[in-house]
């Protein structure tokens, strides 16, 4: 089955510094790439997603990029501020059949220092 | 439009008792997923209903098990509980309509499973 590594695993920056957290997933037919950000307490909640067709998206201050031929994609914060400390986990999957099994990376905990 | 609603929010439970766990879909969406998530594991699948079938497994033992009703509403159960089985127990609810991917996939809330 798929296995996603996700690094680095915690991640400490200074506000308005960039933030990149790094993903690599195992199966070649993973079509579907989404990115979750997990506050404190909170439910983890889609930020950005990327499809194997894109090699890149961008939403004001992050962006995802995508490698097919590597298998690897990236999540790009810039001007990091305090709100984007949370945990942010990888995932990929391939839909089939309308069933749609994301396999997460371990999580990257993302600290913003003012 | 209401989100995905999990009951209960917090619970403790003694080893050896078995519990059950709640989630309601978003009103329309057929797949409800549940996950275990604990410190450094990050988010593990444990199985997937649709249309009230168990239609994906992930590895987990036989002591956790689930089921779906006609209204999508779906039950988590874990029986014997065991120390190790204190986590956040998210579940998320999605279209999966064919040939589409990730249609509004949405995590509810959880509930935090504590067991003594």
């Amino acid at each position: 089955g798929e296995n996603v590594e996700q690094h680095p695993s915690t991640l400490s920056v200074q506000e308005g510094d960039s933030a990149v957290i790094k993903c690599t997933y195992s199966d070649s037919a993973s079509n579907y790439f989404p990115w979750y950000k997990q506050e404190l307490g909170k439910r983890p909640q889609l930020i950005i997603d990327i499809r194997s067709n894109v090699g890149e998206k961008k939403d004001q201050r992050i962006a995802v990029t995508l490698n097919k031929t590597a298998k690897h994609f990236s999540l790009h914060i810039t001007e990091t501020q305090p709100e984007d400390s949370a945990v942010y986990f990888c995932a990929a999957s391939k839909g089939s059949g309308g069933s749609y099994i994301p396999t997460f990376g371990r999580g990257t905990s993302l600290i913003v220092h003012p | 439009k209401a989100g995905v609603t999990q009951t209960p929010r917090y619970l403790i439970k003694t080893r050896g008792q078995q519990v059950t766990l709640s989630c309601s879909p978003i009103s329309g969406h057929r797949s409800v997923s549940w996950y275990q998530q604990t410190p450094g594991q990050g988010l593990q699948f444990l199985f997937e209903y649709f249309s009230e079938t168990q239609r994906n497994k992930g590895n987990f033992p036989g002591r956790f098990s689930g089921r779906q009703f006609s209204n999508s509403r779906s039950e988590m159960n874990v029986s014997t509980l065991e120390l190790g089985d204190s986590a956040l127990y998210l579940c998320a609810s999605s279209l999966a309509r064919r040939q589409t991917i990730n249609y509004g996939y949405t995590f509810g809330s959880g509930t935090r499973l504590t067991v003594v």
